[in-house]
């Protein structure tokens, strides 16, 4: 069984849209991550969640809104979407944020039209 | 400017064949760790080892092995006797400490990528 649900796999939105992207781990761990891989990029660290509290907010745009309902879920709120924002977004989760291995989902490819 | 750097793109071997990864890094951070990653066609990220700079072990998790050079900043990934299995993009990941020894409260968990070695082994 997977141990990161990721939901949907793929995602088409038109620009000003918004967007929800859901993760669940069952790793039993505690801090939750989003990364991002645009193309012909690098993955970039997004957003860092520790036992339901932000830890780090490296995103520019406040379009992008984590919410931690329970603490193994981390969903990602997007809104006025634009095309830049096409890319596909990685949730992650490790034991806690102190240099602990990090488990990635297998990715929502999002395009915006 | 980048932080992780993996100079070649893309490598080819054949099976049986061993290679090895090569990784460089920069940071100030006493503390750190470095993990490799594979990012398999069907998108799935998958955790391969991790060296902390702690540590002067070799580490080692089955045909996975890294060469770590502290002083150079360098980390070098070997997979040996490889298999077409293998083929898939490679990553370097740093993780530091913190900015300046900042307290545990205010680590945040960032990993910091490379844009990754593209690998193709070959029957």
């Amino acid at each position: 069984d997977p141990k990161i649900i990721q939901k949907p796999k793929y995602l088409v939105a038109v620009t000003g849209s918004e967007k929800i992207l859901i993760c669940e781990q069952y790793l039993g761990h505690n801090a939750m991550y989003w990364y991002r891989q645009s193309a012909k990029k690098p993955l970039e660290f997004m957003f860092s969640y520790s036992y339901q509290k932000l830890m780090d907010n490296q995103t520019a745009s406040s379009r992008f809104q984590p919410q931690s309902s329970k603490k193994n879920h981390l969903d990602l709120q997007i809104t006025a979407l634009k095309p830049d924002d096409s890319a596909t977004y990685f949730c992650a989760s490790s034991q806690d944020n102190w240099g602990y291995e990090q488990y990635f989902g297998p990715g929502t490819r999002l395009t915006v039209l | 400017a980048q932080k992780v750097i993996q100079v070649w793109s893309t490598a080819s071997r054949q099976e049986g064949e061993e290679l090895t990864l090569d990784c460089s890094y920069e940071t100030s951070q006493v503390l750190y760790h470095l993990f490799w990653y594979k990012h398999l066609l069907s998108g799935e990220m998958v955790f391969l080892i991790r060296q902390m700079s702690s540590s002067t072990a070799k580490e080692r998790s089955g045909r996975y092995s890294v060469v770590f050079q502290k002083s150079l900043k360098s980390i070098s990934l070997v997979i040996s006797a490889l298999q077409p299995d293998d083929s898939g993009k490679y990553f370097c990941a740093l993780w530091e400490l913190g900015i300046g020894g900042i307290p545990r409260t205010q680590v945040v968990g960032q990993l910091t990528f490379g844009s990754g070695t593209r690998l193709q082994v070959y029957a």
